[in-house]
């Protein structure tokens, strides 16, 4: 799977839209790009994933490049609560590896 | 539904003791996944096992077994503990074997 680059961390006022970047120049063409969430203590939770198509649910946003080369996690009103450790993991869910590969992700802090 | 369940929350073992640490879901998946996360560090995969009857190594299986119950279950057993095994488990869950993963709440282990 693709090595994935993040900042190791990023501050946003409450209420306001947290943009979560996410490099991925190496991606392969049946890599997906996936986004989980770790609150502290607490198991991660999957968030969103997407191939090239932007994605939207109830939780998140997600923008990929026409690229395909990088990607921004939108929370469009980030709450206290959104405060955790961010991961972005590109995985071939058609391949032989069956890992999730979780790196060091972004500190995510929202601010009262 | 209560998603992924794992007991117990919180475990301290004396080096060379044994423990079997548990893992169910109710969501129907075939496949069942135990991680370990040390600080500062990603997960990294112990064992999984794809469908019920089934299990494989992770990258990380030295010193550890598991047992796939049934579908719903899916233990993971420390035979003689060691300190080096002091970690956060987390247990997860998927449909398919490279489905989006739902991760447990976590175990937290330490052997003194």
């Amino acid at each position: 799977d693709a090595k994935t680059t993040q900042p190791p961390s990023m501050d946003c006022a409450e209420g306001r839209a947290a943009n979560l970047p996410c490099n991925h120049s190496t991606i392969s063409g049946n890599e997906y790009v996936y986004w989980y969430r770790q609150i502290h203590s607490q198991g991660p939770q999957y968030i969103i994933h997407g191939l090239k198509n932007n994605e939207t649910n109830e939780m998140a946003s997600l923008i990929i490049t026409e690229d395909r080369k990088s990607s921004t996690l939108i929370l469009p009103h980030a709450t206290l609560r959104d405060t955790a450790v961010y991961y972005c993991i590109a995985f071939n869910s058609g391949g032989s590896n069956y890992k999730l590969t979780f790196g060091k992700g972004t500190l995510l802090t929202v601010n009262p | 539904n209560a998603g992924v369940t794992q007991t117990p929350k919180f475990q301290v073992l004396k080096t060379g003791q044994s423990m079997t640490l548990q893992c169910a879901q109710d969501m129907n998946h075939n496949s069942m996944y135990w991680y370990r996360q040390d600080p500062g560090m990603g997960l990294r995969l112990i064992y999984y096992s794809a469908s019920e009857g089934t299990t494989d190594k992770g990258e990380v299986p030295n010193g550890y077994n598991v047992s796939r119950l049934n579908k719903r279950e899916f233990s993971l057993r420390l035979e003689s503990a060691a300190p080096s095994q002091t970690s956060v488990y987390f247990c997860a869950s998927t449909l398919g074997l490279r489905d989006t993963q739902y991760f447990g709440p976590g175990t937290r282990l330490t052997v003194l």
